[in-house]
Formats: structure tokens, sequence, C-alpha cells
């Protein structure tokens, strides 16, 4: 049984604009989450991250939110650019446990 | 830093045969995971090992599947036999403590069984 779901494969932008990825997940024992970026032939690096005891993470252009309720997270990139083109995987952790349990990935393409 | 270094790149081989995937962690890191990457279930955890013992094995889908951990530079994993369904991209990450920051990925193996 998949944990974490990206329920959307894949997300086409206009430069300039906003790009929100979602994330749902199932285990409300989650109590913190990372997103990932990765090109092809490369692995994942990390991106953001935020705990639980948070529903906001700001970087720069991108921003995580999280509605523990709603067991719902999403990034947003503003503005979007060209080379944030890639695929975005979520990933959850129970503290403790020392593992990630990553979603199946939304692959963003950023349309110039 | 090298970062965490995977060999081979690519590997093809055919059904039936052993095929071991090399990992290299990043120096000082005490933790160790192998991925697997498909597209339909996405970044699935096969085993992790903390000082270069298997803390958690419970994502490796069967017998055939093995890791090890002989020090703290260096993992395999092997696949015996190997199946077409094993085709995939595995990954290796490592991190220092609770991975709060996350871990740090190779750029992992392509694996094709014909």
């Amino acid at each position: 049984d998949q944990q974490v779901k990206q329920n959307s494969p894949s997300l086409s932008v206009q430069e300039g604009r906003i790009s929100i990825l979602n994330c749902d997940y199932t285990n409300s024992m989650f109590d913190y989450f990372l997103w990932y970026k990765k090109y092809p032939a490369e692995g994942p690096t990390f991106l953001i991250s935020i705990s639980s005891i948070k529903d906001k993470n700001e970087d720069g252009r991108f921003t995580v939110f999280l509605n523990k309720s709603a067991k719902h997270l999403s990034l947003h990139i503003v503005p979007s650019q060209p080379g944030d083109s890639a695929v975005y995987f979520c990933a959850a952790m129970i503290t403790g446990t020392y593992k990630y349990i990553f979603g199946t990935g939304t692959r963003l393409k950023v349309l110039a | 830093d090298a970062g965490v270094i995977q060999s081979p790149r690519h590997e093809v081989t055919e059904m039936g045969q052993e095929v071991t995937l090399r990992c290299k962690p990043i120096s000082g890191h005490d933790y160790l995971f192998w991925y697997r990457q498909t597209m339909m279930r996405g970044l699935e955890l096969l085993i992790y090992f903390n000082n270069n013992v298997p803390i958690d094995d419970s994502g490796m889908p069967e017998d055939r599947f093995s890791a090890k951990m002989p020090n703290a530079s260096f993992s395999t994993l092997k696949i015996q036999p190997s199946e077409p369904r094993d085709s995939a991209v595995y990954f290796c990450a490592s991190s220092f403590g609770t991975g709060i920051i996350g871990y740090t990925f190779g750029s992992g193996t392509r694996l094709t069984v014909v």
C-alpha cells in the first residue's frame, strides 16, 4: 500500500508562473517531510523540508505547506523557471525510524 | 567530497544471471540506504544499514535480493537469479545521524534484465 502518494504524474507550467506540486500521505505518524528534485541520469537532491510542528517553510522561490488534518503537503515554486523542469518527489518519515517513504514523483515541465 | 559513488552506471544482463551493484557512501556517514525506482512505485526503500549493520530489510522484494555492508565505505546489493521484473534504477544513499536534512543520493545504477 502506497503510504505517500503523488497523484499527478506530470505538470506543465509557463515560465514565471506558479508551480504547485501536491502530495498526500496516509500514515498520521509521519512527522517530517521532504521534497527532492531529480534530473535525468542523476540521483535525487534535497530541496526543502518541513516538520509537523510547522505548517509552512520557505526557501527562496520554494515554499512547502503542510496541512496535517488533511494529511496533505504541497510545494509551491514561484516564479517557475525552465531549470526547475525535473521530477519532484515528496518523502515522509516518522522521526526515529531514520527512513523516508517516497512518493511516485511528479514530472514538472516549465515552458519558456 | 566526491559524494555517494555507485557502480556500474548501467548494467544489462540476461535473466537468471547474478547481478551485483556497488556503493561507496560519503565518508563519515553512518546510515546507508538502498532504494529502487520504478514508474509504478516511485522510490522504494529496500534496506538500510546503520554503522554497517542491517536495520530494516522489510523492503527487500524476495530472497533473490541480498545486501551487505562489510565496512563503512562499501556496500553491495546482489540479485541472484535476476528476472526481467527487476529492471529498474537502483539508488544508494547515505546520511549522517537522523537524516533530518535528508540523504545524499548516488547517481544510480540502471539495471536491465533481458
